[in-house]
């Protein structure tokens, strides 16, 4: 098992550009989500998913966007880059939400100039 | 809302020295209460977790006792290590997991 991949592992963009930070699971897992992580601040959710074709906000969902088309995979996008989104992004499943682990990607650090 | 509030970092710790870091919730349920460790330039990978008040977790020589009484997820070692060296986050989980903002632990040879 790959566990949770995250591609890429760096970025960087200009104020305005769009991206899209990629995310995948392979151990089947229904719950998945994308959070943030910046000094001071610990981990925000932005955006998670219950399984395929159904996704909600999280704390700081404003200036991205996610779609769940199948069970394996939860890109986020970023429509119009700005400097406040410069942080590390961290994309995590679970077997279901609540009471069970999560398991950690390695992290996308994204700069915004 | 649902919330976890962590003790302020950063920890600085002699090894051998006795550990605690303390966590306490918020919830509107009965949430499931974990402890996450991140090592520098990696994701967070689960240290422990508890699903139910009085239960123990413990993994590593770390134990958190979930209570439901004082609301707390303490974080405790008895001797601490120069390689327990990292982040460590609490987490809540019901219908989405909330974290607190981290404690870093330095342990000094």
């Amino acid at each position: 098992n790959a566990g949770v991949t995250q591609t890429p592992k760096f970025q960087v963009l200009k104020t305005g550009q769009s991206m899209t930070l990629q995310c995948a699971q392979d151990m089947n897992h229904e719950y998945m989500s994308w959070y943030r992580q910046d000094p001071g601040m610990g981990l925000r959710l932005i955006h998670y998913s219950v399984g395929a074709g159904i996704t909600d906000q999280g704390e700081v969902p404003n200036g991205y966007n996610v779609s769940r088309s199948t069970t394996e995979d939860f890109p986020l996008r970023l429509l119009s880059a700005a400097p406040s989104q410069t942080s590390v992004y961290f994309c995590a499943s679970s077997y279901s939400i609540g009471g069970n682990e999560q398991f950690f990607g390695p992290g996308t650090r994204l700069t915004v100039l | 809302g649902d919330s976890v509030t962590q003790m302020e970092g950063p920890v600085t710790l002699s090894e051998e020295a006795f550990l605690t870091i303390n966590c306490t919730y918020t919830a509107t349920g009965y949430p499931s209460l974990f402890w996450y460790v991140q090592y520098p330039g990696e994701g967070l990978q689960l240290l422990l977790k508890a699903t139910k008040a009085d239960d123990k977790g413990s993994n590593k020589g770390f134990e958190a006792t979930y209570r439901k009484e004082t609301t707390s997820f303490h974080l405790e070692k008895g001797s601490v290590q120069v390689s327990d060296s990292a982040v460590y986050f609490c987490a809540s989980g019901t219908y989405k997991y909330i974290f607190g903002t981290g404690t870093r632990l330095k342990v000094l040879a």
